[in-house]
């Protein structure tokens, strides 16, 4: 199957700007698109496509694309945005429509 | 409100079955198209399996293949997966989610637990 592939753990100091990045062959054909998952929730998407950001997704949180890396920026990190982060595209890698996930990076503000 | 709610989850013996629900309210669930993720203990996410607006199509992750069906009433808003042939590795919370245009899942269910043991 496809791999997507994030660093496992960054850090921002409170109001900085942070980037987190998926490397992956199939980010080449399909947008990446992001979740946040804070400690026993439910993920929420923050970012689709090149940089739609939902409806409630705040205006700090951008994304990127560039050859088969795809990122997405938190600038002015606040405390709540303290969570895990996990990049998703197409699993490319079969003749069937499926996904897949990057490992996730967790992000401490500081 | 949009909302997914799942039921369904518990304790089942390897080798077990178990069955999944996911309801569905607050938009049009029969031209949605839908998905399940799940996430093991400590572990992240992991696609599992998708179906059509429709029903008509669906496809599963290897693992899962050939163990795992997904279905769907429409009439009912309810999104299903019927788990057999389960698994120690199956365990993980099971959360069934919104898919659009192919590309992202835009509404999540807060997620229903499977815990697969002896």
């Amino acid at each position: 199957s496809s791999e997507l592939t994030q660093d496992p753990a960054v850090s921002v100091v409170l109001g900085q700007t942070v980037r987190i990045t998926c490397q992956g062959d199939s980010l080449r054909d399909y947008y990446a698109s992001w979740y946040q998952q804070k400690p026993g929730q439910a993920p929420v998407l923050v970012m689709s496509g090149y940089s739609n950001r939902p409806s409630g997704s705040p205006d700090r949180f951008s994304g990127s694309r560039s050859g088969n890396t795809a990122s997405l920026t938190i600038t002015g990190a606040q405390a709540e945005d303290e969570a895990d982060y996990y990049c998703k595209s197409r699993d490319t890698s079969g003749d069937h429509l499926a996904w897949v996930f990057g490992g996730g990076t967790k992000v401490t503000v500081l | 409100e949009v909302q997914l709610v799942e039921s369904g989850g518990g304790l089942v013996q390897p080798g077990g079955s178990l069955r999944l629900s996911c309801a569905a309210s607050g938009f049009t669930f029969r031209t949605s198209e839908m998905t399940w993720v799940r996430q093991a203990p400590g572990k992240g996410l992991e696609w599992i399996s998708y179906i059509s607006s429709s029903g008509g199509a669906t496809s599963y992750r290897d693992s899962v293949k050939g163990r795992f069906t997904i279905l769907r009433e429409n009439d009912k808003n309810s999104l299903d997966l019927q788990m057999d042939s389960l698994r120690a590795e199956d365990t993980a919370v099971y959360y069934c989610a919104r898919v659009i245009s192919w590309d992202h899942f835009d509404v999540w269910g807060t997620g229903t637990t499977v815990i697969v043991s002896s």
